[in-house]
């Protein structure tokens, strides 16, 4: 399985953009990385995936490196909405495994 | 609103008792995930329904049991509970369950056990 790593927390201003990195160095050529959100206790909500190539979104813009070895999620304009915890994650096959994630807090 | 419905919302319930906690995936979606998440563990990984058949396990306790029914609704039963059981249960649901495959999470139920 490839391990993700992410930072504990981040802060972000209002209307400006959030970048959330991730690593994943141990990422195999055939796996996605996913990005999931979870405000507060409700369900996580899906944001994008990709493979190798940048995905954007209405949600988001992912950047994932030429090696694969890492990536990071861009919130264009962040809103205080979007303060949630931000998972990235790299599924071996059928099963979801989410660490404990970035919480990011968009502040006023 | 990710499609996926789960009830009840909130459940309240006492050690050794048994509750069914249960999950409407999104229309058209054929597999069936839950998930467990309590406070000092994170999001779980249970199991994986598709069409009616057991496709994953993870780790799931002998106490808890799950199906999916023709309908494709699943429910996950809870018995014998303990104290350490109080969590929120979640369900999601993919269009074929195969592999990298997007997930859709529902809102959840909380479970508390006194």
């Amino acid at each position: 399985d490839a391990k993700t790593t992410q930072p504990t927390s981040m802060d972000c201003a209002e209307g400006r953009a959030a970048n959330l990195p991730c690593n994943h160095s141990t990422i195999s050529g055939n796996e996605y990385v996913y990005w999931y959100r979870q405000i507060h206790s409700q369900g996580p909500q899906y944001i994008i995936h990709g493979l190798k190539n940048n995905e954007t979104n209405e949600m988001a813009s992912l950047i994932i490196t030429e090696d694969r070895k890492s990536s990071t999620l861009i919130l264009p304009h962040a809103t205080l909405r979007d303060t949630a915890v931000y998972y990235c994650i790299v599924p071996p096959g059928q099963n979801f495994v989410f660490g404990p994630g970035t919480r990011l807090s968009v502040l006023p | 609103d990710s499609g996926v419905t789960q009830t009840p919302k909130h459940l309240i319930t006492a050690t050794g008792q048994r509750v069914t906690l249960r999950c409407s995936p999104r229309s058209g979606d054929l597999s069936v995930y839950w998930y467990q998440q309590s406070l000092d563990q994170g999001l779980q990984f249970l199991i994986q329904y598709y069409n009616g058949e057991e496709r994953a396990k993870g780790n799931i306790l002998e106490r808890f049991s799950a199906q999916q029914f023709p309908d494709l609704h699943s429910e996950l039963n809870l018995s014998s509970l303990e104290l350490g059981d109080s969590a929120l249960y979640f369900c999601a649901s993919s269009v074929t369950g195969g592999l990298w495959e997007t997930q859709y999470f529902g809102p959840g139920t909380r479970l508390l056990v006194l």
